[in-house]
C-alpha cells in the first residue's frame, strides 16, 4: 500500500540545471497536483491534472512543466533551476469519484536546494 | 482570490489542556474544508474533512467546526498530548470540479509540553 511516492527526497542543483521530480500513485486516482511549500507562504499550487493527458496551471507555474501520460505518474520538470525554486515540493492525489468528500493524499515531499 | 488565514501562527500549551486552532477564509463559496497535520520533514496527513453542508466533524479527540457564512473553521483538540505536537494546516476546496486544487493556510505550529 504505497500511496503517493515521490523521488528523490533530497536534491541539490546548480543554477541553470534541469531536473525532474517524480511522483507516482497506486490508488488509481484521477486528480493529481504539485505544490511547493515555503516558510511563511504555506503551500502553493504549481500544476494539476484531472486525468491522463490533461494538465493545467496553478498559482505559481512559471519555470515548471508537467505531463500526465498515465494515470499513475505525474512528473514535475524544472527547466532551468533558479535559487527562487529552492523549496519543498509535494505531490498529491485524490479520486474524482464518490460524493466529493475525498481527502487529498500527499507524498512525503522532495526537498530541493538550488545554489 | 481565496485567501486562507490561520491564527495563531504558533501555540505552546501544557499537556492535558484543551485547545482551539482557528482558520478563516475570504470567499465563503467553498465546497469543503480539510484539516491536515504535518510533522517536521514529513508530508501532510488529512485529519478531518467537512463538507460545506456540514457544521462539524469529529474523530477521536479532534473536532472540527465550520461556519461557512462567516468564513471560519476551528479545530478543537481535547486533552492534548505531546504526540499532538505538529503543524496543523487548513485548506479549502472551491468546488466539486476543483479536484485536488486546494488553497492552504500557513499553518499553526503546536507544541504540547509534557
Amino acid at each position: 500500500n504505497a500511496g503517493v511516492t515521490q523521488t528523490p527526497k533530497f536534491q541539490v542543483l546548480k543554477t541553470g540545471q534541469s531536473m525532474t521530480l517524480q511522483c507516482a500513485q497506486d490508488m488509481n486516482h484521477e486528480y493529481m497536483s504539485w505544490y511547493r511549500q515555503d516558510p511563511g507562504m504555506g503551500l502553493r499550487l504549481i500544476h494539476y491534472s484531472v486525468g491522463a493527458g490533461i494538465t493545467d496551471q496553478g498559482e505559481v507555474p512559471n519555470g515548471y512543466n508537467v505531463s500526465r501520460s498515465t494515470t499513475e505518474d505525474f512528473p514535475l520538470r524544472l527547466l532551468s533551476a533558479a535559487p527562487s525554486q529552492t523549496s519543498v515540493y509535494f505531490c498529491a492525489s485524490q479520486t474524482s469519484g464518490g460524493t466529493g468528500a475525498n481527502v487529498l493524499t500527499f507524498g512525503a515531499g522532495s526537498r530541493l536546494t538550488v545554489l | 482570490k481565496q485567501e486562507v488565514t490561520q491564527i495563531p501562527a504558533a501555540l505552546s500549551v501544557p499537556e492535558g489542556e484543551n485547545l482551539v486552532l482557528n482558520c478563516s477564509f475570504t470567499d465563503s463559496a467553498i465546497y469543503n474544508l480539510q484539516w491536515f497535520r504535518q510533522d517536521p520533514g514529513k508530508g501532510l496527513t488529512s485529519l478531518l474533512l467537512i463538507q460545506s453542508s456540514q457544521r462539524e466533524q469529529t474523530s477521536g479527540r479532534l473536532n472540527a467546526s465550520l461556519d461557512k457564512s462567516s468564513g471560519r473553521s476551528t479545530l478543537y483538540i481535547a486533552a492534548s498530548q505531546p504526540g499532538d505536537s505538529a503543524t496543523y494546516l487548513c485548506a479549502v476546496r472551491h468546488s466539486l470540479t476543483s479536484g485536488s486544487r486546494l488553497t492552504f493556510g500557513e499553518g499553526t505550529q503546536l507544541t504540547v509540553n509534557p
